[in-house]
């Protein structure tokens, strides 16, 4: 099993829709959890952490189940700036060092 | 101001050849890595260096060398390239690790490899 795991889609959705992504995570111990969102031919560039008791930024939402394990992206009513791929990143800590692990990354075209 | 930059944005080069690929970031972050992405997009951690020092070595072949010459300098020197090292390579920094919430990850903008 993949430490990371990710549909890597692509998700094709209209402009206004709701999309969810999950990641699901084989470290039980992972600590720190993040969404990164890359654009097309460009670096990754980090669009929120997930904390234990989820939150929200604008119309992102992120959640964390640590006994499924896995964490989810939930955005509201998408824009067409919203197609990029989104990568779920997960840290483990081990001797005061994290070892981060990056999903494969889920495509989103969001389309007019 | 470039947070975290690389030279060069594209290298094209020979089968067999020594390359260089330099980053640098102007973060005063302490750890900085270098990251592969392939073909199909996966993105999978080489090295990290916690100021200068070498924590993270995954299973990449000996031909790849990493220096850090200082915490804001992490190089990655490549001998006898062969075809399938082309990719894109990132480097990134990240605040001091034993931090739990200052471990956002900033991203250079990729060096693209073609290896002919």
């Amino acid at each position: 099993r993949k430490e990371v795991e990710q549909d890597p889609g692509p998700f094709n959705v209209p402009e206004g829709a709701t999309v969810a992504f999950n990641c699901t995570y084989s470290n039980s111990a992972s600590q720190s959890f993040f969404w990164y969102r890359q654009d097309c031919r460009k670096e990754p560039k980090l669009l929120m952490s997930v904390y234990s008791s989820g939150n929200e930024d604008g119309r992102f939402t992120a959640q964390l189940n640590r006994a499924s394990q896995y964490i989810s992206l939930l955005i509201r009513d998408s824009k067409l700036s919203d197609s990029a791929t989104y990568l779920c990143v997960v840290n483990f800590y081990s001797g005061g060092y994290q070892k981060v692990t990056f999903g494969i990354g889920t495509k989103l075209q969001v389309i007019p | 101001d470039t947070a975290v930059s690389q030279t060069p944005k594209y290298l094209v080069t020979q089968m067999g050849n020594d390359k260089s690929i330099k980053c640098e970031q102007n973060l005063g972050h302490d750890t900085m890595y270098w990251y592969k992405q392939d073909s199909k997009k996966f993105l999978k951690i080489m090295f990290s260096y916690n100021n200068k020092e070498l924590i993270i070595n995954e299973t990449v072949p000996n031909r790849f060398s990493p220096k850090s010459p200082d915490k804001a300098h992490l190089n990655l020197h490549i001998n006898s390239l062969e075809l399938g090292d082309s990719a894109v390579y990132f480097c990134a920094s990240s605040q001091g690790v034993a931090r739990v919430n200052y471990n956002e990850q900033f991203f250079g903008p990729g060096t693209r490899l073609t290896v002919l």
